[in-house]
């Protein structure tokens, strides 16, 4: 059963301290994305990856990391330079970047950081 | 910068009614594409549009590609309780090939 999966749904922090957030998908897509969603807001996009071993800054990538070690995996790490961490955090992944802008979505992260 | 805008922010709807809203932007686009995202949940895609003009169906929901290329309509019909969630329209963004920019979403929720 092909798809994107997220986990935790929940978590869970201190605030200063660094997290990582998981993302795995089984759709041979090339492309994933990151992004953060706050209440009564749009989609903004963090980082992407358009290739294994790329990627790129979105529009908030501040205090935020990634690596894209494997087709299959796009972690997204929370630093404690983010200065307002707390938000739902989504992963996304497309065929490739050219051949359709069309992103299938994870179930997403719930990150509070207190 | 490059911005959607959806319209209404928030609507109720009763069972069997029809719905409708709209996406609007300042740039032209050439894809459009409608997204559904339940409370809690990750957006599932509905519908993608990629002519002027183009009208395309999925079940009870039908989404139009405007003339202008502009904006996009996305119509329910006779709506059900399962209907409800916020409905987001994205299209590609101008600075990064592939990516997309998203609307701030139409959210429908039932008549009290």
């Amino acid at each position: 059963d092909g798809g994107i999966t997220q986990s935790p749904k929940y978590l869970f922090r201190k605030e200063g301290q660094n997290v990582t957030l998981s993302c795995e998908q089984n759709l041979n897509h090339d492309a994933m994305y990151w992004y953060r969603q706050d209440p009564g807001q749009g989609l903004r996009l963090i980082y992407y990856s358009q290739i294994v071993n790329d990627f790129q800054k979105g529009d908030i990538a501040e205090g935020y990391s990634v690596s894209r070690e494997k087709k299959e995996s796009f972690p997204l790490t929370v630093t404690s330079a983010q200065k307002n961490p707390t938000a739902f955090y989504l992963c996304a992944s497309s065929i490739g970047v050219g051949l359709a802008y069309e992103q299938y979505f994870g179930p997403g992260t719930r990150l509070t950081v207190t | 910068g490059q911005q959607l805008n959806q319209s209404p922010q928030s609507m109720f709807i009763q069972e069997g009614e029809d719905v409708s809203m709209n996406c609007t932007s300042s740039s032209i686009f050439n894809t459009w594409l409608w997204y559904k995202q339940d409370p809690g949940e990750g957006p599932v895609l509905l519908i993608a549009l990629y002519k002027a003009g183009e009208l395309t169906s999925n079940g009870r929901l039908t989404a139009q590609f405007g003339i202008t290329r502009k904006d996009s309509f996305l119509n329910i019909s006779a709506s059900i309780p399962s209907d409800v969630g916020i409905y987001f329209c994205a299209g590609p963004s101008r600075g990064s090939q592939g990516n997309l920019i998203f609307g701030k979403g139409t959210k429908l929720s039932v008549k009290p």
